[in-house]
């Protein structure tokens, strides 16, 4: 198993720019979720899903869309990029949402907005 | 999920045990216990989680107290590559408030010294 995989793992944007970047996992879980970590924050939620045709947001969803048509991908997509977007993205899964599984999480995006 | 407190940083001397102790004073009885640790740059990785058991598994040891009000996470053998912020992370595992959602705090450094 490949785990779960991010790519790009660094991207330079301008702003304004929009761009996708792609999460995806071999290991058949059901949920999924994106995160963002910026200096001295820690980790917050951006979007998550549950399940393929099923999405909802975080704590920190405004610039960015998601969708889920598979189960095994849950691509992030910002629509208008901004310099507070600069962060490191992580994707994650799990394989239920409910009881007491472990996230296995990507090795992030390092996203730069100038 | 309920709050969690954990000393911003630790030392620890190479082969010895290193103890990571975390307060949850407000844990509710069908909320787990859980522990991730994120090595720099990388993205976190699941170490080992509890309700109200002692755990065991290849990685480390969790002891957490009686009342459930806080716990301890045992590397029993430390090593240089454990250098890393360690995340102690209360969450519901199942039920209407669990929504996969891990909330990061600030986490405990732990530096392993030769």
């Amino acid at each position: 198993n490949a785990g779960v995989t991010q790519t790009p793992k660094f991207q330079v944007l301008k702003t304004g720019q929009s761009m996708t970047l792609q999460c995806a996992q071999d290991m058949n879980h059901e949920y999924m979720s994106w995160y963002r970590q910026d200096p001295g924050m820690g980790l917050r939620l951006i979007h998550y899903s549950v399940g393929a045709g099923i999405t909802d947001q975080g704590e920190v969803p405004n610039g960015y869309n998601v969708s889920r048509s598979t189960t095994e991908d849950f691509p992030l997509r910002l629509l208008s990029a901004a310099p507070s977007q600069t962060s490191v993205y992580f994707c994650a899964s799990s394989y239920s949402y409910q009881y007491s599984y472990e996230q296995y999480f990507g090795p992030g995006t390092r996203l730069t907005v100038t | 999920d309920a709050k969690t407190t954990q000393p911003p940083s630790m030392d620890c001397a190479e082969g010895r045990a290193a103890n990571l102790p975390c307060n949850h004073s407000t844990i509710s009885g069908n909320e787990y216990v859980y522990w991730y640790r994120q090595i720099h740059s990388q993205g976190p990785q699941y170490i080992i989680h509890g309700l109200k058991n002692n755990e065991t598994n290849e990685m480390a040891s969790l002891i957490i107290t009686e009342d459930r009000k806080s716990s301890t996470l045992i590397l029993p053998h430390a090593t240089l590559r454990d250098t890393a912020v360690y995340y102690c992370i209360v969450k519901a595992a199942h039920g209407s408030s669990n929504t996969g959602k891990l909330i990061f705090g600030q986490g405990t450094t732990l530096q392993v010294k030769p």
